[in-house]
């Protein structure tokens, strides 16, 4: 089983609609986690860390369920400029190195 | 303030050769990482480094593949003799203090190597 896993996408939706991706992980250890973006051919960047509470920023909401050791982020009124890869990354104390899952492609379509 | 370089962007090499991919971090970061990332997969841990010290190299390849952080000037990772295996998209990241709950990576433009 891979420590981080993600919906393996593609997700072709349409401008304006909202789009869910799901990221689950396996070692129970881990503290923090976050959510990249990454352009085709480009280098990831933090899109959000994500908090135990929630949190949101804008059209984006993320999530955690330390209970299930889940992730998801939330995309509300899709625009064209959202088409990217999406990471889940979650990070432990007992390593120094941030896991990242395979990524799910989202394209936003007019 | 300068983002994390990476030079070269693009290396071609052919197989037996060597290549050096550079990394600055960030301006008042002390922490480095190197990432490989295969096509269609996400990115791979490969090693972590302070100045003048190897923290952790777990996700190093045993045999081949070097890492540094000189005192003064960029991190460098080597790869000796590289096969076409090789070929991948390689990222530096830097952090101001060690990476833990909340810290964040900052990331490189990658580096991308061709073994032909």
């Amino acid at each position: 089983r891979k420590e981080v896993e993600q919906d393996p996408g593609p997700f072709n939706v349409p401008e304006g609609a909202t789009v869910a991706f799901n990221c689950t992980y396996s070692n129970s250890a881990s503290q923090s986690f976050f959510w990249y973006r990454q352009d085709c051919r480009k280098e990831p960047k933090l899109l959000m860390s994500v908090y135990s509470s929630g949190n949101e920023d804008g059209r984006f909401t993320a999530q955690l369920n330390r209970a299930s050791q889940y992730i998801s982020l939330l995309i509300r009124d899709s625009k064209l400029s959202d088409s990217a890869t999406y990471l889940c990354v979650v990070n432990s104390l007992m390593d120094n190195d941030m896991r990242f899952g395979a990524g799910t492609r989202l394209t936003v379509k007019p | 303030n300068a983002g994390v370089m990476q030079n070269p962007r693009h290396l071609v090499r052919r197989r037996g050769q060597e290549a050096r991919l550079r990394c600055s971090p960030m301006k008042g970061h002390s922490h480095v990482y190197w990432y490989r990332q295969l096509p269609e997969e996400g990115l791979k841990f490969m090693v972590y480094l302070q100045k003048e010290n190897i923290i952790d190299e777990s996700g190093m390849p045993k045999e081949r593949f070097s890492a540094e952080f000189p005192k003064e000037g960029p991190s460098i990772l080597r790869i000796q003799q590289v096969v076409r295996g090789d070929s991948a998209a390689y990222f530096c990241a830097s952090s101001p203090l060690g990476t833990g709950p909340g810290e964040t990576q900052y990331f490189g433009p990658g580096t991308r190597l061709l073994v032909l």
